[in-house]
C-alpha cells in the first residue's frame, strides 16, 4: 500500500519569497510522483510529475520538484511566490506497474501568499 | 475548460436520497476515475472504468455504484445518502503516462 504526508497544512509566506511545500510518500513498489494545484472552486491542475529520468523536475508557472529516493520525498519548491499562487497543492503518487494508474493524494497543503 | 466536463456543478439532496453524477472525458481519452474530496478523508480514489469496463476500485461505498457507456461518459450512483456523503466528487479522465489526467471541475453535493 502506498500513502502519501504532507506534513504541512498551511504555508503562509510573503509576496516574492521562496517557498517550499513538503511532500513524504511511503511506498512498498516504485512510484510515479505528482504535484497538482486546487485554485478555489476548480478542479486540480497538474503543475508538475516525475515518471522517470532526472530527479530535478520543472513545471508549470515557475514550480519545480526534486524527487529524493533516500528520503522517499518530492518537496515543491519556488524561488519567488506570487499572490496568485494563493491555492491548495497535493502531492500525489501512482504505483509504477499498477494498470490503473490510480493516484493516491497527500491531505493537502494550503499555500497563503501575502503582499 | 479542462475537457472533461461534469455535471450538475452543485446539488443538494436530503438524506436518504439518490443522485447521479455525470462526466464526459476529454475527447480520446479511455479510462475515467471517480474521485471524492471530503475534509475528514481528503481526495480519495473510488473508482476507474476503461473503455466501459470497470478497472479498479477503491475507497468505494457498497451504497455508490458507477458505470461507463459506449460514448464513454460515465455516472456515478449515490444512493441511501448520509450527511456524510457531502463532498466535492470529482471526475478525471487519463490519456496516458504522457498526457497524464485531466480533472473535471466537479460536482458538490451537499446533503441536507
Amino acid at each position: 500500500a502506498q500513502s502519501v504526508t504532507q506534513l504541512d497544512s498551511q504555508v503562509p509566506v510573503f509576496e516574492e519569497a521562496p517557498v517550499e511545500l513538503r511532500c513524504n510518500y511511503s511506498s512498498s513498489v516504485s512510484v510515479y510522483l505528482f504535484w497538482y494545484v486546487q485554485y478555489p472552486n476548480q478542479g486540480l491542475q497538474l503543475l508538475l510529475k516525475y515518471l522517470s529520468g532526472s530527479t530535478l523536475v520543472k513545471g508549470i508557472n515557475g514550480f519545480e520538484a526534486e524527487f529524493n529516493k533516500s528520503q522517499t520525498s518530492f518537496h515543491l519548491r519556488k524561488p519567488s511566490v506570487h499572490i496568485s499562487d494563493t491555492a491548495e497543492y497535493f502531492c500525489a503518487v501512482s504505483p509504477r506497474g499498477d494498470s490503473s494508474y490510480k493516484l493516491i493524494f497527500g491531505s493537502g497543503t494550503r499555500l497563503l501568499v501575502r503582499p | 475548460d479542462s475537457g472533461v466536463t461534469q455535471t450538475p456543478k452543485h446539488l443538494i439532496t436530503a438524506t436518504g436520497q439518490r443522485v447521479t453524477l455525470r462526466c464526459s472525458p476529454r475527447s480520446g481519452d479511455l479510462s475515467v476515475y471517480w474521485y471524492q474530496q471530503s475534509l475528514d478523508q481528503g481526495l480519495q480514489f473510488l473508482i476507474q472504468y476503461y473503455n466501459g469496463e470497470e478497472r479498479a476500485k477503491g475507497n468505494i461505498l457498497e451504497r455508490f455504484s458507477a458505470q461507463q457507456f459506449p460514448d464513454l461518459h460515465s455516472e456515478l450512483n449515490l444512493s441511501s445518502l448520509e450527511l456524510g456523503d457531502s463532498a466535492l466528487y470529482f471526475c478525471a479522465s487519463f490519456g496516458g503516462d504522457g498526457d497524464g489526467y485531466t480533472f473535471g471541475s466537479g460536482t458538490r453535493l451537499t446533503v441536507v
